[in-house]
C-alpha cells in the first residue's frame, strides 16, 4: 500500500457525461500527479500540482481540468466524455514535487474509466 | 516536442541474467529523467536522475544518466522472475520562462525473466 488513495476505484460512463476522479495524497506529500494510461497511447503525463498551485502541464485535453485543494487533495474532472477517454488514471504523490533530487513518487492504485 | 525512446521494446532472459535496458531522449532544456516499473498496476518509481546525480543504485538496479549522448541505461542483475514487468522511462524538460514542461514517456521496455 502506498498511501495514496483513489476513489472509485471503476466508473462506468457514458459518451458526453462528466466525471471526478478524487486523489488524497501520502501524509506529509506536498505534490500530486495526474497520468492517463490507456492501451493505445501507453502512460501519459496530465498534469503536476504542487502545494495547490499547476506546477506542470502535460497532454492533457481541454475538456479535462484538476484541482488541487488546500487540505492537499485533488480531483481530476472529465466532461463531454468520449469512447477514447476509456483507461486507467493514475495519481501519484511526492514531497518534494520533483523539485529535489531525491524525491519520490508514490502511485495509488487507479481509477478504471470505462465510457460506452 | 521532447521525445524518448526506449530500446528494446521487449526483452527475454534467464533468471540470473544481467540485463540493460535503454532510454534516449530529445528534450528542451533537460531537468531530470526518471525510470518506473509497472507489472499488472499501479507503476513504481524506481529512480530520478538529474544533471547532479546521473548515477543512482538501490540493490540490484541501477541507473546511469549521460548528458553528452543524451540517454539512460538501467542496469538489473542477478535477474529474479519478479523483475518481469514493463520498464519505463521519462523525461521532464524546463519552459524558457523556468516552469517545469511535464512529463513525456517512452513505450516501456517489457521485460520477461524465464525460470
Amino acid at each position: 500500500d502506498s498511501g495514496v488513495t483513489q476513489t472509485p476505484k471503476h466508473l462506468i460512463t457514458a459518451t458526453g457525461q462528466r466525471v471526478t476522479l478524487r486523489c488524497s495524497p501520502r501524509s506529509g506529500d506536498l505534490s500530486v500527479y495526474w497520468y492517463q494510461q490507456s492501451l493505445d497511447q501507453g502512460l501519459q503525463f496530465l498534469i503536476q500540482y504542487y502545494n495547490g498551485e499547476e506546477r506542470a502541464k502535460g497532454n492533457i485535453l481541454e475538456r479535462f481540468s484538476a484541482q488541487q485543494f488546500p487540505d492537499l487533495h485533488s480531483e481530476l474532472n472529465l466532461s463531454s466524455l468520449e469512447l477514447g477517454d476509456s483507461a486507467l488514471y493514475f495519481c501519484a504523490s511526492s514531497v518534494g514535487g520533483g523539485y529535489i533530487d531525491t524525491d519520490t513518487q508514490y502511485f495509488g492504485p487507479g481509477t478504471r474509466l470505462t465510457v460506452l | 516536442e521532447d521525445k524518448v525512446v526506449q530500446s528494446p521494446l521487449s526483452l527475454v532472459v534467464h533468471e540470473g541474467d544481467t540485463v540493460t535496458l535503454n532510454c534516449s531522449y530529445e528534450v528542451t532544456n533537460f531537468r531530470s529523467l526518471l525510470w518506473y516499473k509497472q507489472e499488472k498496476k499501479a507503476p513504481t518509481f524506481l529512480f530520478m536522475l538529474t544533471s547532479s546525480g546521473i548515477e543512482k543504485k538501490s540493490g540490484r538496479l541501477s541507473s546511469i544518466l549521460d548528458k553528452k549522448e543524451l540517454s539512460s541505461i538501467l542496469n538489473i542483475t542477478a535477474t529474479q522472475t519478479g523483475d518481469s514487468a514493463i520498464y519505463l522511462c521519462a523525461v521532464e524538460g524546463w519552459y524558457s520562462g523556468g516552469g517545469a514542461d511535464g512529463l513525456t514517456f517512452g513505450k516501456g521496455t517489457h521485460l520477461i525473466i524465464q525460470p
